[in-house]
């Protein structure tokens, strides 16, 4: 079954400091990948995706994933930290001969200031 | 351009009750999706609707039922609520075929 786990529960960082929020996969065949954010009292928003092409992938506010096949990983990363970055990160892989999507259990990330 | 939108934001109901939450698609979609997300879990996929027929459908005991619309607008019902369904009810939608599914802001339900 295709699955993604997140390692950690909660990642603090200071502001300014690069983030990264820790995504590993188990699928078959090529992975497509996902990143989603979800702010207190909110909806999931989406991120970015890998589905081919360059292993670094670059999304919505100022995020970006590097995809490592070798190590089955897809690591959320920001290269400065904001306090509104403060939220809850999901890794997430469509299910098996499916569109819908296997999300993690998620991350929460705290910037502090 | 609206995005998904979901109604009630919150709802509170007793054992064995029943409740329908509702969603409107963004625009241009036709495909809808409901999750349901447990405190301090990811979203659980609960099932799909597609030109007004269930078309995927996750985990869940025949007591969630849902219902797509011609406009592509869906509901989700669920029959003799347990105090375990509270969570918040995520409605997702996309063009059919697609992947990048956008989320509304979610029902909150609390069964009691």
């Amino acid at each position: 079954a295709q699955s993604v786990a997140q390692p950690e529960d909660q990642v603090n960082v200071a502001e300014g400091n690069p983030l990264t929020v820790k995504c590993t996969y188990s699928v078959s065949g090529n992975p497509y990948l996902f990143w989603y954010v979800q702010y207190p009292n909110r909806g999931l928003q989406f991120l970015l995706k890998y589905i081919t092409g360059d292993n670094l992938v670059k999304g919505s506010y100022g995020f970006e994933a590097e995809f490592n096949k070798s190590q089955t990983s897809f690591h959320l990363k920001k290269p400065s930290a904001l306090v509104s970055d403060s939220a809850l990160y999901f890794c997430a892989v469509p299910r098996a001969g499916s569109y819908q999507l296997t999300f993690g259990k998620g991350t929460k990330l705290s910037v502090i200031p | 351009d609206a995005g998904v939108t979901q109604s009630p934001t919150h709802l509170i109901k007793t054992r064995g009750q029943q409740v329908t939450l509702r969603c409107s698609p963004k625009s241009g979609h036709d495909t809808v999706s409901w999750y349901q997300q447990a405190l301090g879990q990811g979203p659980q996929f609960i099932f799909q609707y597609y030109e007004e027929e269930e078309r995927q459908r996750g985990n869940f005991p025949d007591r969630f039922s849902g219902h797509q619309f011609p406009n592509y607008s869906s509901e989700l019902n669920v029959n003799a609520l347990l105090l375990g369904d509270s969570a918040l009810y995520l409605c997702a939608s996309k063009i059919n075929g697609g992947y990048e599914q956008y989320f509304g802001p979610g029902t909150r339900l609390t069964v009691t």
